[in-house]
């Protein structure tokens, strides 16, 4: 039930853009999106609940497409700060209250 | 400050030797979860808790025990701690049962 993500790693420069994707098998209720940098705890970004909305976080955005079981990430402008792993949660519609992780997308922003 | 917290952040033991790693919220939240992080495999589930006394089997519970006898604690328990269980653990928490999770600092655990 893990969902997929991709790419795996991606390196960019300041002010480039950006998008991951997390892709899942099952019918889902929501997708998490999540930030990890090196030596810290995963730091929430946003939810998405299945209706097919899209939410903004300053520069990094994000849409769900629930009839394809996909969701996108998308950083525009990418700053330093952007830096670290993002990883998508899913959870199912008929799943309990188990939140599946992808495996995440390394993200490098050099100057 | 709101947060969760774990203790201890950093473990060596050995095979066998029962283990607890302690996590404790101060928001009050119902659900908690325990998450283990592997390189190349993301978080995975071990085990989640819906409320005092309430819990459940995530993706990967073989191997370890939790208990929630109280609202703000959620140990995790190797009580035969193997090799394969060398990991950084997260704890974490939500206010809603399938909301946004609040993690704790992670436990790095070796198991030699």
């Amino acid at each position: 039930q893990q969902p997929v993500q991709s790419p795996q790693a991606v390196i960019l420069r300041e002010g480039e853009d950006a998008v991951i994707n997390c892709s899942s098998s099952k019918a889902l209720y929501s997708v998490h999106w999540y930030r990890q940098k090196h030596g810290e705890a995963p730091v929430f970004l946003m939810i998405l609940l299945k209706g097919g909305e899209q939410k903004g976080h300053e520069k990094i955005s994000a849409s769900f497409n629930e009839k394809k079981q996909q969701s996108s990430l998308y950083l525009t402008a990418s700053q330093l700060s952007y830096s670290g792993t993002y990883f998508c949660g899913t959870v199912s519609v008929t799943g309990a209250n188990n939140l599946f992780f992808g495996t995440g997308t390394r993200l490098t922003v050099i100057p | 400050e709101a947060q969760v917290t774990q203790n201890p952040r950093y473990l060596i033991t050995v095979t066998g030797k029962k283990l607890t790693v302690t996590c404790s919220q101060n928001m009050n939240h119902e659900y908690m979860s325990w998450y283990r992080q592997d390189p190349g495999l993301g978080l995975r589930q071990i085990y989640y808790s819906m409320n005092v006394e309430v819990t459940d089997k995530g993706d990967v519970p073989e191997g370890y025990k939790v208990s929630r006898k109280e609202k703000r604690n959620f140990p995790l328990i190797l009580e035969s701690p193997s090799p394969n269980q060398t990991s950084l653990y997260f704890c974490a928490s939500s206010g809603t049962r399938r909301g946004e999770q609040y993690f704790g600092p992670g436990t790095r655990l070796t198991v030699t």
